[in-house]
């Protein structure tokens, strides 16, 4: 079954402390991305990879890292810098959007709550 | 500046009654626009893709229209298990390639 795996789904940690989500995705898809949710708000988009060894911040990256050492995986640490971690974090992939299709499929997605 | 709109923010309907869930957008030239139901607890579930005014897309009980300012998803006799929030989003050209914007959610309570 292809599909978008993220780990864990709960995730808890103190505060000052990094931590690491992983994505991992064996649709042979191109771009990776990483969002955070939050209560009321829609979608924001953190980080984002459309090919190995390459990435973008996108609209709240500050606090946050990726790497894309291989296709199939992205993982987000979320450092002890980021101010108000506590949310719920997805990742999402596409096929690479200059075939003409845009649409991203994402994750189950993981829960982190830092206290 | 690009923004994308979701209308209500929530709706509760019997069983049966059928709605529309409104997603109006302002962006520089539209790529696609696409929805997605979320449940409680999991990610975005890819529902349609519309590219241009006009066009329609239906799967079940679901039917997505577009027009050059909004975009509608026609819910034709619901069922409770379409209880969810719908996300619209949209790609705008002269942004990253892939980039989408999200509204808020449309979170839709079907009552039996």
């Amino acid at each position: 079954d292809g599909g978008i795996t993220q780990s864990p789904k709960y995730l808890f940690r103190k505060e000052g402390q990094n931590v690491t989500l992983s994505c991992e995705q064996n649709l042979n898809h191109d771009a990776m991305y990483w969002y955070r949710q939050d209560p009321g708000q829609g979608l924001r988009l953190i980080y984002y990879s459309q090919i190995v060894n390459d990435f973008q911040k996108g609209d709240i990256a500050e606090g946050y890292s990726v790497s894309r050492e291989k296709k199939e995986s992205f993982p987000l640490t979320v450092t002890s810098a980021q101010k108000n971690p506590t949310a719920f974090y997805l990742c999402a992939s596409s096929i690479d959007g200059d075939r003409g299709t845009y649409e991203q499929y994402f994750g189950p997605g993981t829960r982190l709550t830092v206290t | 500046e690009d923004q994308v709109t979701q209308s209500p923010e929530a709706l509760r309907l019997q069983e049966g009654e059928s709605s529309s869930l409104n997603c109006s957008y302002t962006v520089s030239g539209l790529r696609g626009l696409f929805w997605y139901r979320q449940d409680p607890g999991k990610g975005p579930e890819f529902l349609f893709t519309l590219y241009s005014a006009g066009e329609e897309k239906e799967k079940e009980r679901l039917k997505a229209t577009l027009t050059k300012k909004e975009s509608f998803l026609h819910i034709t006799a619901p069922k409770p298990e379409d209880s969810a929030t719908y996300l619209c989003a949209v790609c705008n050209y002269g942004g990253a390639t892939n980039k989408l914007i999200f509204g808020t959610g449309t979170l839709l309570a079907v009552q039996p």
